[in-house]
């Protein structure tokens, strides 16, 4: 099981905001790192640190964390957004282990 | 530019063993961590193991522990992922990553993330 919790899936309006969340203990001492993935393709990163895109990442993209929970969200979302997100961190136990959350559907409506 | 290129996956037999690589070009290979990541059919993304720059400090996640040996040379740009006993559940793509972890004081917190990811090499354990 997953140290890392993900809604499964989740739905937004072409041009709407919607925000993954990504609750786990390791997020007390880790900031999240989120990764895009569409179908056929490596993932890619798009937030990590308090709030850090890549180099290409569009800024609709943005990340915020608060005690055990990081956020994901995603302002004025694109058809090309659509995609599996995941978090990861630490693992909690301090064995310095990696783990990722079980990952969010973003569908585009 | 910085480019992870998989190799070395293919389709084995339960019990059987697999050796993949990863060549790394476009950075200093011997600075950084490196990890493998899996991802099942359908399914989502698995940490598997990870290695330090000097090969000092190597981690695996407990289903791989015993049966899985990561290891690299530096002197190749290359990280490798032995994989023996192989089960039909570690049938996935797998993907090296490079890691960056570091504590940034600016925001009093520690950042851990994967910033390069390779294409991934399919392994499949069927018999």
């Amino acid at each position: 099981s997953s140290e890392l919790t993900q809604d499964p899936a989740v739905s937004v309006a072409l041009g709407q905001t919607v925000r993954i969340t990504c609750q786990g203990d390791s997020l007390r001492s880790y900031y999240a790192s989120w990764y895009q993935q569409k179908p056929g393709q490596a993932p890619v990163l798009v937030i990590y640190g308090k709030n850090n895109r890549p180099s290409g990442i569009p800024d609709r993209f943005s990340g915020s964390s608060s005690g055990n929970t990081a956020s994901l969200t995603i302002t004025g979302a694109q058809a090309e957004d659509e995609a599996d997100y995941y978090c990861n961190s630490r693992d909690s136990s301090g064995s310095h282990l990696g783990v990722f959350g079980a990952g969010t559907k973003v569908t585009v409506l | 530019e910085v480019q992870l290129v998989e190799s070395g996956g293919g389709l084995v037999k339960p019990g059987g063993s697999l050796r993949l690589s990863c060549a790394a070009s476009g950075f200093t290979f011997s600075s950084y961590s490196m990890n493998w990541v899996r991802q099942a059919p359908g399914k989502g993304l698995e940490w598997v193991s990870s290695i330090s720059s000097s090969s000092s400090y190597i981690h695996y996640a407990d289903s791989m522990k015993g049966r899985f040996t990561i290891s690299r040379d530096n002197g190749k740009n290359s990280l490798y992922l032995q994989m023996n006993s192989l089960r039909a559940e570690d049938t996935a793509v797998y993907f090296c990553a490079r890691e960056m972890e570091y504590f940034d004081s600016s925001v009093v917190g520690r950042l851990y993330y994967f910033d390069y990811w390779g294409q991934g090499t399919l392994v499949t354990v069927s018999s």
